[in-house]
């Protein structure tokens, strides 16, 4: 079967940094993708990995390894703005089949 | 601008009722999918179509169906068969091949049960 897991909440001080961890086993992989939603709202793209290693982007950065079946998604120099949820995606399979974690939130208090 | 637009917002159903969301993108995308979001957890797949004329289900198919007629569209009848239809529905595309860096969303459709 196919199944991406991730930690259902954290927590985290503002300014501080914060590793979201993701696990996936799926028929075939061709690209797994980081999203962040706030409530009630569509999510909004963070980044893409197709490669192993680490894409940076700013206050993001997001690290794959294929082989592990294994992502994480590195939040540095939090705001209070970032409490939300982040939801790990995998696309699989011959139809491009893509299918989400259950996501984690992530609470930053002061 | 491209993008991928929902709608209706809102959408208030009757229960026995079919009711059908509309989900249309000018991204010239060839893969599109439905997903629906229940409070407090994560998008489940209902329906997914790479190609004009063609879908897949997802992992939550039953009491639901989808047509791909043109390519910029993929519109969703939740039909009387769904026993809990009352959800956040999200539509999504993503380019084809070793381009699809980013899978873009519309704004949601939130259906209820009345």
């Amino acid at each position: 079967g196919q199944n991406i897991d991730q930690p259902t909440e954290m927590t985290a001080t503002e300014g501080a940094i914060v590793q979201i961890n993701c696990t996936y086993q799926t028929s075939g992989f061709n690209g797994l993708f980081w999203y962040q939603q706030h409530a009630g709202e569509a999510p909004t793209f963070l980044s893409y990995n197709v490669l192993d290693g680490l894409e940076e982007k700013g206050r993001f950065s997001s690290f794959l390894s294929r082989s592990k079946g294994y992502s994480y998604l590195l939040l540095k120099e939090l705001q209070m703005k970032d409490s939300a949820s982040y939801l790990c995606a995998v696309v699989s399979g011959g139809y491009n089949k893509l299918i989400f974690g259950a996501g984690t939130r992530l609470a930053v208090h002061p | 601008d491209g993008g991928i637009t929902q709608s209706p917002k809102y959408l208030f159903r009757k229960e026995g009722q079919n009711v059908t969301l509309s989900c249309e993108q000018n991204l010239n995308h060839d893969a599109m999918y439905w997903y629906r979001q229940d409070p407090g957890q994560g998008l489940r797949l209902i329906y997914y179509s790479q190609i004009v004329n063609d879908f897949q289900k997802g992992d939550i198919a039953e009491g639901y169906s989808v047509s791909r007629e043109k390519k910029e569209s993929f519109p969703l009848t939740v039909t009387s068969a769904q026993k809990n239809p009352t959800a956040f529905y999200l539509c999504a595309s993503i380019p084809q091949g070793r381009g699809n860096t980013e899978a873009f969303f519309g704004q949601g459709t939130r259906l209820t049960v009345v």
